[in-house]
């Protein structure tokens, strides 16, 4: 079983749409959990730490259910500009260290 | 804004070469990465660096992959003998502490594109 699991998408949306991306993770001693966007041919930035009882940032909010080892990002009133891949990134303990491990991403592409 | 730089951008080599990718991770950092990216693919963890020695390694960190910090600054990403699957992006990565050593942001280079023909 993969350890940090997305769908790839892509998901193309209207101008103005909201769309929800998931993520599961298989490690459930893992800890801390980020969403990052990466553009084409770029290096990944982070767009937002993701915390326990949820958390929102304009038009994103982050959720985590630990119980379910599930991690969610909700985009509202999408922009032109919001397109990219969405990585959900999980630190997952390996030995004595936690590994930040990536999703293979969500695709979005908002459309006019 | 600190910031990660990677050396070179992009590279091009033959089977076989010797290739060393430089990076400079943000200066009060004490955690560096290396991850690499196959085109079309997910951004795959290689190493992990902490107190000048590796703290963890992946699968894919075979004997073919080394990795030094020379000098206070430099971190470097060595593979010996290149083959024509290790093609991707490497993106060097770092991390302060942020309260906890397991939390904290990922701070990437902008990468460095490797093709070996």
């Amino acid at each position: 079983r993969k350890e940090v699991e997305q769908d790839p998408g892509p998901f193309n949306v209207p101008e103005g749409a909201t769309v929800a991306f998931n993520c599961t993770y298989s490690n459930s001693a893992s800890q801390s959990f980020f969403w990052y966007r990466q553009d084409c041919r770029k290096e990944p930035k982070l767009l937002m730490s993701v915390y326990s009882s949820g958390n929102e940032d304009g038009r994103f909010t982050a959720q985590l259910n630990r119980a379910s080892q599930y991690i969610s990002l909700l985009i509202r009133d999408s922009k032109l500009s919001d397109s990219a891949t969405y990585l959900c990134v999980v630190n997952v303990r390996s030995g004595g260290s936690y590994i930040p491990t990536f999703g293979r991403g969500t695709s979005l592409i908002v459309h006019p | 804004e600190p910031e990660v730089t990677q050396t070179p951008s992009h590279q091009v080599t033959q089977m076989g070469q010797e290739v060393i990718l430089r990076c400079v991770p943000i200066s009060n950092h004490l955690y560096f990465y290396w991850y690499r990216q196959i085109l079309g693919q997910k951004v795959e963890f290689l190493v992990s660096f902490y107190n000048n020695e590796i703290s963890e390694k992946s699968e894919i960190f075979d004997d073919q992959f080394s990795v030094e910090r020379p000098d206070g600054s430099n971190f470097t990403l060595k593979i010996r003998s290149t083959k024509l699957e290790d093609s991707a992006m490497y993106f060097c990565a770092s991390r302060g502490t942020s309260g906890f050593a397991n939390t904290g942001e990922l701070f990437f280079g902008e990468g460095s594109r490797l093709t070996v023909l």
